[in-house]
């Protein structure tokens, strides 16, 4: 069905420290992922996508990588800064292609 | 260039009221989606509009909930007779074509409180 989960729920870095928070879906033919990061009391903020025909996608300090044999995908932020700590989720298309569907967040503390 | 526009930001309503959610998009988006967080979970797609169009309400409750998108305004999302259950952050995200071609972008969102 269309699913999408993260591994872990909580992640706890020191600052300075790289990050990685992955995800893994259900859907094989999802073609586009969004990263969101939502802050305590706000809406989310779009991070970065990716869409199926590439592998990674780099941002300014973001990197994307989607692994489609394993159905497998996952953010990594370099030089993890306190500004970080949110919560951070994975979302995919629904099959109608008209709506996002989110995992249930990890939550990134970032201490330092 | 403002953002996605929610009001009001906190709702306070007793059982059985009414509530009533706004929504202005981004200038330029006319498409505008509703979502539903619980605590500690993630967003539940409701409904997604064009102007003057319901598009897809398949996460939408069969009752009490409806939206409209009008030509002029704000989108609305409505809730009648609420109950505890609603208690939870209504987020509204627009995009200038349909999701799967631009990204979606949120606003601050509506916190529900039913008591």
């Amino acid at each position: 069905g269309e699913s999408v989960g993260l591994h872990l729920p909580t992640l706890s870095v020191q600052e300075g420290d790289n990050s990685i928070i992955n995800c893994a879906y259900s859907n094989s033919a999802s073609d586009y992922f969004i990263w969101y990061k939502q802050e305590s009391g706000k809406g989310p903020q779009f991070i970065i996508d990716i869409r199926s025909n590439m592998d990674k996608r780099q941002g300014q300090r973001v990197t994307v990588l989607l692994n489609k044999t394993v159905k497998h995908l996952s953010l990594q932020i370099a030089a993890t800064q306190p500004g970080d700590s949110a919560v951070y989720f994975c979302a995919d298309l629904n099959q109608a292609g008209t709506a996002l569907i989110f995992g249930k967040g990890t939550t990134l503390s970032v201490s330092s | 260039n403002a953002g996605v526009m929610q009001n009001p930001r906190h709702l306070v309503r007793r059982r059985g009221q009414e509530a009533r959610l706004r929504c202005s998009p981004m200038k330029g988006h006319s498409h505008v989606y509703w979502y539903r967080q619980l605590p500690e979970e993630g967003l539940k797609f409701m409904v997604y509009l064009q102007k003057e169009n319901i598009i897809d309400e398949s996460g939408m409750p069969k009752e009490r909930f409806s939206a409209e998108f009008p030509k002029e305004g704000p989108s609305i999302l409505r809730i009648q007779q609420v109950v505890r259950g609603d208690s939870a952050a209504y987020f509204c995200a627009s995009s200038p074509q349909g999701v799967s071609t631009d990204t979606q972008y949120f606003g601050p969102g509506t916190r529900l409180t039913v008591l």
